[in-house]
């Protein structure tokens, strides 16, 4: 099974920046890194995805290493709704179990 | 897209009875996915589906589940002869196929074995 790891917790500012790391060093060529978060009674939200490139959308960016052997997940101003778990994942092409760890859980301090 | 929607929200159910929940997944997605989540933990995996058939089982499952997805679009899930251990929440989630699809998830049932 692809496997990650990320930190068990993170704080953060309210406000500032926070990078959210996960390494991945047994990641194929093919396999995409997604990223998802999870607050409170809630299922899993899909944050961002990436294959080599960085990537940016509305919530977050990802930045991937040249390697791809680890990715950073960064919210450019945490807020309090962004207290939560987030997931690092591995999507692969070839076989499809998608498996999850135990995450990161960030806290944002006011 | 209504999302992927799961019934019921929660269930509260007494030792050794069966139970059954159903997910209905995003119309045109042809994976479907069982998560089972404790309190602390990421998604266990279960079992997915690609259309009707069942592609995956957990070894960690044991044969008191099952799960169906009979015409390849909403899927159940049953528990039989439950146990304690098995309150947690149950997650579906649905994607299209390819690794550059992601998941959508439902919010969860929740069960609590008495």
């Amino acid at each position: 099974d692809a496997k990650t790891t990320q930190p068990n917790s993170m704080e953060s500012n309210e406000e500032e920046p926070v990078h959210l790391p996960c390494n991945h060093s047994t990641i194929s060529g093919t396999d995409y890194i997604h990223w998802y978060r999870q607050l409170p009674s809630q299922g899993p939200e899909y944050v961002i995805h990436g294959l080599t490139s960085n990537v940016n959308n509305r919530m977050a960016s990802l930045a991937i290493a040249e390697d791809r052997k680890s990715s950073t997940l960064i919210l450019h101003r945490a807020t309090l709704r962004d207290a939560a778990v987030y997931y690092c994942i591995l999507m692969k092409t070839s076989y499809d179990k998608v498996i999850f760890g135990p995450g990161t859980s960030l806290s944002v301090i006011p | 897209d209504t999302g992927v929607s799961q019934d019921p929200r929660h269930k509260i159910t007494k030792r050794g009875q069966n139970v059954t929940f159903r997910c209905d997944p995003i119309s045109e997605h042809n994976r479907l996915y069982w998560y089972r989540q404790t309190l602390g933990q990421g998604p266990e995996f279960l079992t997915y589906f690609q259309n009707e058939a069942q592609l995956e089982k957990s070894r960690l499952l044991s044969d008191r589940f099952s799960a169906e997805r009979p015409k390849g679009s909403f899927s159940t899930l049953e528990i039989q002869r439950t146990e304690q251990g098995d309150s947690a929440m149950y997650l579906c989630a649905s994607r299209q196929t390819g690794a550059n699809s992601p998941l959508h998830f439902g919010n969860g049932t929740r069960l609590t074995v008495t």
